[in-house]
């Protein structure tokens, strides 16, 4: 079974520009989350998705939006990006709304 | 305001010793808890868990205890291996208000001398 596959894994964008992330759940999953990893933070929460609706969002600015599919694939968008936007940004995905979260690798972004 | 707490960034211990990694949460709706473990460049993999009915939970190495009056839980690897090394997240949700987001700790560096 494959696992969760995120896209791209790296990127480098300059102050100002807009991203796009991308994640595949676990096949039959239709939970999705996005985390935010930095040195010293931790994973902070970004947002979950469950069937398409939005179920719960982190303390993020506008700027970070998302939205997920019919077929259960997410997407992730920063837009204006700023320096302090460089992290890991990992996506998560579980067969229902509770339970573990399985991760993928996740995209290494740099903001420059 | 941080709600699951990881006080100790790092840990090291001697193969075949037993690690123990600590958390700390605030929020006493908090009745499902988790560890994962990081490598570098990967995605963290899941660990362990326990319910709040539960005091503790054994998988192999692994096993967490929890105390719930004290707010505290524990992961005890036993022996611990070199490559157990790694960052160690805790992770907590409250599943009674339908709000079953995991909220993580900043983790904790385990390194696990030969």
């Amino acid at each position: 079974k494959a696992g969760v596959t995120q896209t791209p894994r790296y990127l480098i964008k300059t102050r100002g520009q807009q991203v796009t992330l991308s994640c595949s759940p676990i096949s039959g999953h239709r939970s999705v989350s996005w985390y935010q990893q930095t040195p010293g933070q931790g994973l902070q929460f970004l947002f979950e998705y469950f069937s398409e609706t939005q179920r719960n969002k982190g303390n993020f600015p506008g700027r970070f939006s998302g939205r997920q599919f019919s077929n259960s694939r997410s997407e992730m968008n920063v837009s204006t990006l700023e320096l302090g936007d460089s992290a890991l940004y990992l996506c998560a995905s579980r067969p229902t709304e509770a339970g573990e979260l399985f991760f993928g690798e996740g995209s290494r972004l740099t903001v420059l | 305001d941080q709600q699951v707490k990881q006080n100790s960034p790092s840990l090291s211990v001697q193969e075949g010793r037993i690690s123990i990694l600590n958390c700390d949460y605030t929020n006493s709706m908090f009745d499902y808890f988790l560890w994962y473990k990081k490598y570098p460049a990967e995605g963290p993999t899941f660990l362990i868990s326990i319910s709040s009915i539960k005091d503790k939970n054994e998988d192999g190495r692994f096993t967490v205890f929890l105390n719930k009056s004290a707010k505290h839980l524990s992961l005890h690897i036993v022996p611990s291996q070199p490559g157990d090394s790694a960052v160690y997240f805790c992770a907590a949700s409250d599943s009674g208000g339908s709000n079953y987001k995991l909220t993580f700790g900043k983790g904790t560096l385990l390194t696990v001398n030969p």
